[in-house]
């Protein structure tokens, strides 16, 4: 079956500093990714989105940054963190025909900027 | 442009009371429409899901939602609320945006269900 990982699950970082989330898939070959953020009192916003290896896509213009190194990985960084970069990040995959299947998310992880 | 609107940021029902969430879409196309149910510091579980066929649809944990085309709805609702049900829902909408498929999501409705 296929899964999803997420880590770390708690993140608390100081302002100007680096970030690297990682989302790993698993049972699932060529998926595609996606990264949101979820901040509070707000919904889910999209990050960025990748359909292949190298292949990443931005939503919003903003602080971080994505890469996707293998086909089942998909990083989401920062070289230098800002109070606003505070939220929940959501990891998500889903298979090729997105639309009837849905997406699987990650169970998230809570970042703290202070 | 598509957009989903979840207009009741916060609902209060006492346990053992029906249940409805409110979700419109904005969406040129058919529409792929879904909800999610997230409990706290936790991620998203897919409760149901439309894409065509019966427009009253059966998800997970006793839950239903009927699409309505004519209402550009796709409500929420559940006959008798547990209070394992108190969480954030949130409806989305598949959009065909550049090749690629992506959700659109509502920024969500809080339930808080009363012992």
């Amino acid at each position: 079956s296929q899964t999803i990982h997420q880590w770390p699950a708690t993140l608390v970082q100081p302002v100007g500093s680096p970030l690297s989330l990682e989302c790993t898939v698993e049972g699932t070959s060529n998926p595609n990714l996606y990264w949101y953020r979820q901040a509070a009192g707000r919904g889910l916003q999209l990050l960025f989105y990748s359909v292949g290896i190298g292949q990443i896509s931005s939503e919003v213009p903003q602080n971080l940054s994505a890469s996707r190194p293998q086909d089942r990985q998909f990083i989401l960084s920062s070289k230098k963190l800002l109070l606003s970069d505070s939220g929940f990040y959501l990891c998500a995959w889903s298979v090729v025909r997105v639309a009837v299947n849905g997406y699987t998310f990650g169970s998230g992880t809570r970042l703290t900027v202070v | 442009a598509q957009s989903v609107t979840q207009p009741d940021i916060h609902i209060t029902v006492s346990e053992g009371a029906s249940l409805e969430l409110r979700c419109n879409y904005s969406y040129g196309a058919t529409p792929y429409l879904f909800w999610y149910v997230q409990s706290p510091g936790q991620g998203l579980q897919l409760l149901l899901k439309y894409f065509s066929g019966d427009t009253l649809v059966q998800g997970i944990k006793g839950f239903e939602a009927e699409f309505k085309r004519s209402q550009s709805s796709f409500n929420l609702r559940k006959p008798s609320v547990h209070w394992s049900d108190a969480a954030e829902y949130f409806c989305a909408v598949g959009a065909l945006t550049s090749g690629t498929y992506k959700y659109i999501f509502g920024t969500g409705t809080r339930l808080k269900v009363l012992a």
